[in-house]
C-alpha cells in the first residue's frame, strides 16, 4: 500500500535535546511538507520541498531544521533553539505537475519535551 | 496570499441531525479549496475538494460542499450525522498559481451526541 509513515507515534525527550522525527512517502510524490499542530491553531506550516536537496521555511521555521537527500525521505529536526517544542507534527507530501494538488498526511508524532 | 476562517470552533450535534461547518476564505486569484477531517491523534484525510466545474461537491461519507465564489464560502453539509462523525474537520484553500501550497483554517470541532 502506498501511503505516508512518520515515526514513532510518540516522542518524550529533556529540554535541550534535539531530536529528529523520520517521516517517509512510497507516492513517489515530489513535494514533501511538515507542520505543527497546537490545539485550537490548525495546522502551521513549518518547511516544505519541493525537489531533492531544496526547502524552503515555512511560517515557523525557527528552532527547527530539514534535509530532503532523497526523494521518499523529508526528516524534521526540532533542535534545542525552538522554545515550545511540545506539539503534534504531521508530515504530508503531494505531486507537483498533477491539477489536483491535494496533500496526503501522514498518521503524526506527538512530541513531548520536559 | 491566502487566509481561511473557519467561523465556528466547536458544533455539537444531536446524531441524525443535519450539520453545516462553514467556511470563508479570501484570496486575490482563483481558488482551489479543500475540506479534511481529522480523527483524535491521525493524521488528516481528505474529504471532498473543489477544483472547477460543478460548484455542488460530493466526497466520502456522506459529506458534500458547495463553493459560492460570490460569497467566497465553501461550506461543508451533511443530511445526518452519526456518531462516528464526532472529528475536527479542516478547510483549506490554494491559490491556482500556487496549487500544492495550502493555507489552512484554524478547524471546527464536530461533537456528536447520541
Amino acid at each position: 500500500d502506498g501511503g505516508i509513515t512518520q515515526s514513532p507515534k510518540y516522542l518524550f525527550r529533556k529540554e535541550g535535546q534535539n531530536v529528529t522525527l523520520s517521516c517517509e512517502q512510497n507516492l513517489n510524490h515530489d513535494a514533501m511538507y511538515w507542520y505543527r499542530q497546537d490545539p485550537g491553531q490548525g495546522l502551521r506550516l513549518i518547511y516544505y520541498s519541493q525537489i531533492v536537496n531544496d526547502f524552503q521555511k515555512g511560517d515557523i521555521a525557527e528552532g527547527y531544521s530539514v534535509s530532503r537527500e532523497k526523494k521518499e525521505s523529508f526528516p524534521l529536526t526540532v533542535t534545542s533553539a525552538q522554545k515550545n517544542p511540545t506539539a503534534f507534527y504531521l508530515c504530508a507530501s503531494s505531486l507537483m505537475t498533477s491539477p489536483s494538488y491535494e496533500q496526503y498526511f501522514g498518521p503524526g508524532t506527538r512530541l513531548t519535551v520536559t | 496570499a491566502q487566509s481561511v476562517t473557519q467561523l465556528d470552533s466547536q458544533v455539537p450535534v444531536f446524531e441524525e441531525a443535519p450539520v453545516e461547518l462553514r467556511c470563508n476564505y479570501s484570496s486575490s486569484v482563483s481558488v482551489y479549496l479543500f475540506w479534511y477531517v481529522q480523527y483524535p491523534n491521525q493524521g488528516l484525510q481528505l474529504l471532498l475538494k473543489y477544483l472547477s466545474g460543478s460548484t455542488l461537491v460530493k466526497g466520502i461519507n456522506g459529506f458534500e460542499a458547495e463553493f459560492n465564489k460570490s460569497q467566497t464560502s465553501f461550506h461543508l453539509r451533511k443530511p445526518s450525522v452519526h456518531i462516528s462523525d464526532t472529528a475536527e474537520y479542516f478547510c483549506a484553500v490554494s491559490g491556482i498559481n500556487a496549487g500544492n501550497m495550502l493555507t489552512f483554517g484554524g478547524g471546527t470541532r464536530l461533537m456528536v451526541k447520541p
